[in-house]
């Protein structure tokens, strides 16, 4: 079993969906939980941060399940700029990195 | 401000060069990080630093050597690369490392780097 999984995808979705994406993690001694987002050939982006308790910024929504040991971002209303590969990140003695989920967001 | 920089953006070397990338980070960050990503793969960790002392190389090659000369500067020394040493190198920093509880990395644009 991979340390991080993420669902590759593509997801096409049309603008003002909401979509969700979910990423497993297999060490349950993580403390650390982070999404990032990455344009295509630019440098990974720090989305958010994601706490016990869930959090919300905007449109985005990140919650942790540490009994199923998952991770989940929601997008609603998507937008065309939201086109690009959502990584998500599990911190520790060292920063593992799921494969990434590839969102393209369509008129 | 949680810039990171790096130069140059892009590199091409030939296998029997030697050349230097360099990182650096004003945020009072004492962790600091290379990663090696290849294109549609995440990055994959290299070295990582912290407070100015290699903590984690995960068993890359020699022709791979880093140096940190200070908290907010970090090289990555390259010689006698390979064609598949290609990739895009990025550096980030975080406000410290280590245990299992990690901070937000920072990453820098990366070097484009071609080896032919």
């Amino acid at each position: 079993r991979k340390e991080v999984e993420q669902d590759p995808g593509p997801f096409n979705v049309p603008e003002g969906a909401t979509v969700a994406f979910n990423c497993t993690y297999s060490n349950s001694a993580s403390q650390s939980f982070f999404w990032y987002r990455q344009d295509c050939r630019k440098e990974p982006k720090l989305l958010m941060s994601v706490y016990s308790s869930g959090n919300e910024d905007g449109r985005f929504t990140a919650q942790l399940n540490r009994a199923s040991q998952y991770i989940s971002l929601l997008i609603r209303d998507s937008k065309l700029s939201d086109s690009a590969t959502y990584l998500c990140v599990v911190g520790g003695f060292k920063t593992i990195f799921g494969a990434g989920t590839r969102l393209f967001v369509k008129a | 401000d949680t810039e990171v920089t790096q130069t140059p953006k892009h590199l091409v070397m030939g296998m029997t060069n030697k050349k230097s990338l360099k990182c650096e980070q004003h945020m009072g960050h004492r962790a600091m990080y290379w990663y090696k990503q290849k294109a549609k793969k995440p990055p994959e960790l290299m070295f990582v630093y912290s407070y100015e002392k290699l903590s984690i190389n995960e068993s890359v090659p020699s022709r791979f050597s880093p140096e940190c000369p200070n908290s907010s500067l970090l090289n990555l020394h390259l010689h006698a690369l390979q064609p598949e040493d290609s990739a895009l190198y990025l550096c980030a920093s975080s406000r410290a490392s280590g245990g299992d509880f990690s901070y937000e990395q920072y990453f820098g644009p990366g070097t484009r780097l071609t080896v032919t």
